[in-house]
């Protein structure tokens, strides 16, 4: 079957550094996105990664190791307004998006 | 504003109600999708559709009824729900369905639903 395990929640405080952890499982890989979701809101787009490496958008990261089937999004300088779900998803052979359950992100003062 | 608009933002109904949820997106995107989000769960693929043309039917019940009347609009008619329906659900818009370079998903702010 299909698969994406992250966390489901992590705390971390404000001006740190955290790391959120996804692995997956899916027959074919066309890609995985990161998204953020804040309570009571639209998800929105983060990142995409098709090749192994580290891609960087400011305070953001993502990296993808595809033969390990890992990812991880890295986020920096944390600020209060970071604190949300972030879901990991994969495009598999048929394009379809393959979601995780989101890891619900805590920032503390 | 992610272009993306949905009504109602609530409804609650009762199980032997019928009513409709609303997709509007302002894109000019070519597919659509229908996804539902239950607490702690990962994202429910319902319905997509592609140029108006459905190609996804991921095994939702009859009770659950798409319509996509042309590009830029997407229903969800909904009849003898029952209670564990009650989630959120989300309609996203996307340039196309398949694509080999990335192809982000916009999503509305979803209708949340509740059924007694």
């Amino acid at each position: 079957g299909q698969n994406i395990d992250q966390p489901t929640e992590m705390t971390a405080t404000e001006g740190a550094i955290v790391q959120i952890n996804c692995t997956y499982q899916t027959s074919g890989f066309n890609g995985l996105f990161w998204y953020q979701q804040h309570a009571g809101e639209a998800p929105t787009f983060l990142s995409y990664n098709v090749l192994d490496g580290l891609e960087e958008k400011g305070r953001f990261s993502s990296f993808l190791s595809r033969s390990k089937g890992y990812s991880y999004l890295l986020l920096k300088e944390l600020q209060m307004k970071d604190s949300a779900s972030y879901l990991c998803a994969v495009g598999d052979s048929n394009y379809q998006l393959i979601w995780g359950a989101g890891t619900k992100l805590i920032i503390k003062p | 504003e992610t272009g993306v608009t949905q009504t109602p933002r609530h409804l609650v109904m009762g199980m032997t109600n019928k009513k409709s949820l609303k997709c509007e997106q302002h894109l000019g995107h070519n597919a659509m999708y229908w996804y539902k989000q239950s607490a702690k769960k990962p994202l429910e693929l319902m319905f997509v559709y592609s140029l108006e043309e459905r190609v996804e039917n991921n095994s939702v019940p009859s009770r659950f009824s798409p319509e996509c009347p042309n590009s830029s609009h997407l229903f969800l008619h909904l009849h003898t729900l029952q209670p564990e329906d009650s989630a959120l659900y989300l309609c996203a818009s996307s340039q196309d369905r398949t694509s080999l370079t990335y192809n982000e998903q916009f999503f509305g702010p979803g209708t949340r639903l509740t059924v007694l």
